[in-house]
């Protein structure tokens, strides 16, 4: 079954840890995306990648940096979590041509930094 | 820019009765619009999309939405909530050629038995 899976669901980190928040699809698709999310707010872009080899940085600035090694997989990586970091991590990605927009979602990563 | 509004963070209805969620959009160019469904510590579900086609759009669980170009509007209704229904949902437009979304704050629907 074509989807889109984050791991881990939930992570309790300490002050000054790596940490990577893990996207894979296998639905084929060529563009990925991470955003920030707050309640209360509207999503938040941070990154994004068109295909292999490309990635962006998105509206909200991050510390954070990504890779797309491969077309199926967008990890995030952050070299040393704050608590400001504390936040929902949202993968998601669109179908070739984009789709009008069209975005399809993880069931995301609740991250909090003690 | 595009710019998306919902009114107001959280909407209260009872059982039953009819749900209206609000949404308006700022676009310099035809927008392509979408409604979104957030179930608690889950993602993003597509509920229903507007593409220029019809603009009555009808989406999953008994949601519509209407396309209003004179009023910049993008409402979401449901005649009749469902308890299951409790959930935040989110208005989005396409930015650009390159298809990025813009998204809104929020609303959380609240369903009062």
């Amino acid at each position: 079954e074509a989807d889109i899976y984050q791991t881990p669901r939930y992570l309790v980190i300490g002050t000054g840890k790596k940490i990577t928040l893990e996207c894979s699809q296998t639905m084929g698709h060529d563009k990925m995306y991470w955003y920030q999310q707050d309640p209360g707010m509207e999503l938040h872009l941070i990154h994004y990648s068109y295909g292999v080899n490309s990635t962006e940085k998105g509206d909200l600035s991050s510390e954070s940096t990504v890779s797309r090694i491969r077309t199926e997989h967008f990890p995030l990586t952050l070299e040393s979590a704050r608590p400001s970091h504390t936040s929902q991590y949202l993968c998601a990605s669109s179908e070739p041509g984009g789709g009008w927009g069209e975005q399809f979602f993880g069931p995301g990563t609740r991250l909090t930094v003690l | 820019a595009q710019s998306v509004t919902q009114l107001g963070s959280h909407v209260s209805v009872s059982e039953g009765a009819l749900v209206l969620l609000r949404c308006n959009y700022s676009s310099s160019v035809p927008p392509y619009l979408f409604w979104y469904v957030q179930y608690p510590n889950q993602g993003l579900q597509l509920l229903l999309k507007y593409t220029s086609a019809a603009t009555l759009v009808k989406g999953i669980n008994g949601f519509e939405a209407e396309f209003k170009k004179s009023e910049t509007s993008f409402h979401l209704t449901k005649p009749s909530a469902h308890m299951s229904d409790a959930a935040e949902y989110f208005c989005a437009v396409t930015a650009d050629s390159n298809y990025q979304l813009i998204w809104g704050a929020g609303t959380k629907l609240i369903i009062k038995p």
